[in-house]
C-alpha cells in the first residue's frame, strides 16, 4: 500500500540554524500539506501546496518557513533561523485531486536546542 | 476556528462503548476522524461529507449532523487497540486547497 514517507525521523539543531525536512508524498497525489504538533497538543495546519505554489498558509508559517517541490517526488519544508518554539513533530500529508482524504507521513521530530 | 471535541478524555474497560463528539461554529463541509497513538502519525479512520451517509469501519462508526454542525464517533465493544488520541478535522474542501483544522483531541484509554 503506498504511503507518505518523511526524512529524517528526528532532527536536532541549534537555535538560529536552518533545517530542511523532506517528504515523499504518495505518487499520484497532487495536493501537499505540512502540519505540526507540539508535544501533547493538537495537530496544526502550516501550509498547503498545489500546482507548484502555496494555496494557503497559517499564521505559524511566517517568513522563516518555505516549501518547495524540487522534483517530481520530493516536497520539502525549510525553516530558517530556527527558534526554540519550532520544536515539534512535523507531519507531511498528501491527497489526490477531487478527493478530500489526506494521508499523513510518520513525521519528523524537530528539536531545537 | 477549531472544532471542539468532547469529552477530553475517557477511560473504558474492554468491551465497553464510547462516543466522541466534534462540534463546529462554522458550517461544515467534511469531518475527518483520525486516531493517533503515542509517538506516531495520525491514522485516517473515516470521513463524512456534507450530505453523505453515516460511515462505518469495523466496530467504529460515525455520523454527521449538518444542522447541529456536529459529528460523533461511535466506538462499539472497544478493544485494547482502540487506545489513543482521537482527532476530528474539519474543512477539507477539495477544490479550495483542503486544509484540515483539528480539534484538541480526545484521549481514549481502554483497559483490560
Amino acid at each position: 500500500e503506498p504511503e507518505v514517507t518523511q526524512t529524517p525521523s528526528h532532527q536536532v539543531t541549534q537555535m538560529g540554524q536552518e533545517v530542511i525536512l523532506r517528504c515523499v508524498p504518495i505518487s499520484n497525489h497532487l495536493y501537499f500539506y505540512w502540519y505540526r504538533q507540539i508535544l501533547g497538543q493538537k495537530v496544526e495546519f502550516l501550509v498547503s501546496f498545489y500546482n507548484n505554489e502555496i494555496s494557503e498558509k497559517s499564521e505559524i508559517f511566517d517568513d522563516r518557513f518555505s516549501v518547495e517541490r524540487p522534483d517530481g517526488s520530493n516536497f520539502t519544508l525549510k525553516i530558517r533561523s530556527t527558534k526554540l518554539e519550532d520544536s515539534a513533530m512535523y507531519f507531511c500529508a498528501s491527497r489526490q485531486a477531487f478527493v478530500v482524504e489526506q494521508y499523513f507521513g510518520p513525521g519528523t521530530r524537530l528539536t531545537v536546542t | 476556528q477549531q472544532p471542539v471535541q468532547s469529552p477530553q478524555a475517557v477511560i473504558l474497560r474492554e468491551g465497553e462503548d464510547a462516543v466522541i463528539n466534534c462540534s463546529s461554529s462554522k458550517a461544515l463541509y467534511s469531518v475527518h476522524w483520525y486516531r493517533q497513538k503515542h509517538g506516531e502519525a495520525p491514522v485516517f479512520l473515516m470521513i463524512l461529507l456534507k450530505g453523505g451517509e453515516q460511515k462505518g469501519h469495523d466496530k467504529i462508526s460515525a455520523s454527521f449532523n449538518e444542522k447541529k454542525q456536529q459529528s460523533s464517533l461511535y466506538l462499539t465493544a472497544s478493544q485494547l487497540s482502540y487506545s489513543g488520541t482521537y482527532f476530528c478535522g474539519t474543512g477539507g474542501v477539495y477544490n479550495q486547497g483542503g486544509k484540515l483544522i483539528f480539534g484538541q483531541g480526545t484521549e481514549l484509554s481502554v483497559k483490560p
